[in-house]
């Protein structure tokens, strides 16, 4: 089962806006991961929060972090049209000891900057 | 070296086949995972090697057997896979279990 749910399901959006990307998920967590997705080949790490953090930023990236709604947002600032990809977030649990590495992804968001 | 190598890129393979995904990673990472993608879908986990131990089978067919021989390699040996089992399959690395993972470019399985 998937642990985290996307919205939207995907965005369209012009070259310089921002793009807002939604995450929830449903059972304690560890940290929450953001990764990237062009062309349906391999994931980059983007940006990695822990439970114990509200925000975080890097380049034009900057997400937040809810627990107490179980929430995470992406913002892209400045998006550019190499930005477009597909987005996933993951959680890894706070189950202790080897459940760390149970990675779960979201369904995913697909955006598309237009030039 | 920053990188996730897996080899090969495609497969195309026989039911009745035997073969093996090779992946490769020189960044000292002592966490490796095998994903499965099918199209427009999250990657689902399949497997998870902590310091060369299997710690996580996320009840994937015995048909799937993955090996660590050392702390750099991770294999996926496939044999008598289902047409249903074409996916993108994707090695993952990182420096303990639940940290920021480095993925590989993937093998496009198809089995005919």
């Amino acid at each position: 089962s998937q642990q985290g749910e996307e919205d939207p399901q995907a965005l369209s959006i012009q070259e310089g806006e921002n793009a807002t990307m939604n995450c929830s998920y449903k059972t304690s967590i560890n940290n929450l991961q953001w990764y990237r997705q062009n062309s349906g080949r391999g994931l980059v790490h983007l940006i990695l929060i822990r439970s114990n953090e509200r925000e975080k930023h890097s380049g034009r990236l900057r997400v937040t972090l809810d627990t107490s709604k179980k929430s995470s947002s992406l913002l892209i600032t400045a998006s550019r049209a190499a930005d477009t990809a597909s987005y996933f977030c993951a959680t890894a649990p706070n189950a202790g000891g080897t459940s760390y590495g149970k990675l779960t992804f979201g369904q995913g968001t697909i955006l598309t900057v237009h030039p | 070296d920053t990188e996730v190598t897996q080899t090969p890129k495609h497969l195309v393979m026989g039911m009745t086949n035997k073969k093996s995904l090779k992946c490769e990673q020189h960044m000292g990472h002592r966490a490796m995972y095998w994903y499965k993608q099918k199209a427009k879908k999250p990657p689902e986990l399949m497997f998870v090697y902590s310091y060369e131990k299997l710690s996580i089978n996320e009840s994937v067919p015995s048909r799937f057997s993955p090996e660590c021989p050392n702390s750099s390699l991770l294999n996926l040996h496939l044999h008598a896979l289902q047409p249903e089992d074409s996916a993108l399959y994707l090695c993952a690395s990182s420096p303990r279990e639940g940290q920021g993972y480095t993925f590989g470019s993937g093998t496009r399985l198809t089995v005919v």
